[in-house]
């Protein structure tokens, strides 16, 4: 079965500092991947997906995602963040042909200013 | 554009209740997600349609859980009857035709709390 981790289960930043967030999947085949934003109280948003073509995803609000084949990876980058990127953040996978969504358990990031 | 639309945002009920949540999806999607977030156990998705049929219901914990989409707009999930560990806050997604290589849309959740 697809299983989607995301080792960092709460990360600390300071304003301006880089940002990346970890995800790994288990799936040997093609792979849709996907990074969801969840504000507090709010619903979840989409940051960026890749299905194919560049593995460099470019998303909302600066934040891009390397897609690495060889290391089941979909790591998630901001150069510079900020404090209103305080948020929880969910990779997850969806093979195709299916709708299926399966998400990582998230990883909470607070920015202090 | 309207969104995913789920209602009520919250419902406080005592167990044992029964318990109703609702969604609209977007128009012209036909795929839609039932997902139930907690703390313990993060984002799980419960039961999923297409074209209004059940496709995939291995998700919905017990058989308290039921869950119907009579047409294209409108879905429910139904907890009778209910229980504390019920408690989270459950998301209705919504995206185009399977294998469109289109995102899931959210709604804005449904926070339950079973006393």
């Amino acid at each position: 079965a697809q299983s989607v981790s995301q080792h960092n289960h709460h990360v600390i930043l300071s304003e301006a500092a880089s940002l990346e967030l970890g995800c790994n999947y288990s799936y040997g085949g093609t792979v849709n991947l996907f990074w969801y934003v969840q504000y507090p109280g709010q619903h979840l948003q989409l940051l960026l997906k890749y299905f194919s073509g560049d593995p460099l995803v470019k998303g909302i609000k600066g934040f891009e995602a390397e897609f690495i084949k060889s290391k089941f990876s979909f790591n998630l980058r901001k150069p510079s963040v900020q404090w209103s990127d305080t948020a929880e953040y969910f990779c997850a996978v969806r093979t195709p042909n299916t709708d299926k969504l399966i998400f990582g358990t998230g990883t909470r990031l607070q920015v202090f200013p | 554009d309207a969104g995913v639309i789920q209602s009520p945002r919250h419902e406080v009920t005592e167990m044992g209740q029964e318990v109703t949540l609702r969604c609209k999806p977007i128009s012209g999607h036909n795929s839609l997600f039932w997902y139930r977030q907690t703390m313990m156990r993060g984002l799980e998705l419960l039961i999923y349609f297409n074209n209004n049929v059940p496709i995939d219901d291995s998700g919905m914990p017990e058989d308290r859980f039921s869950a119907k989409m009579p047409n294209a707009s409108f879905s429910t999930l139904k907890i009778q009857p209910s229980e504390p560990r019920d408690s989270a806050v459950y998301f209705c997604a919504s995206s185009p035709q399977v294998g469109s290589n289109q995102p899931q849309h959210f709604g804005d959740g449904t926070r339950l709390s079973i006393l």
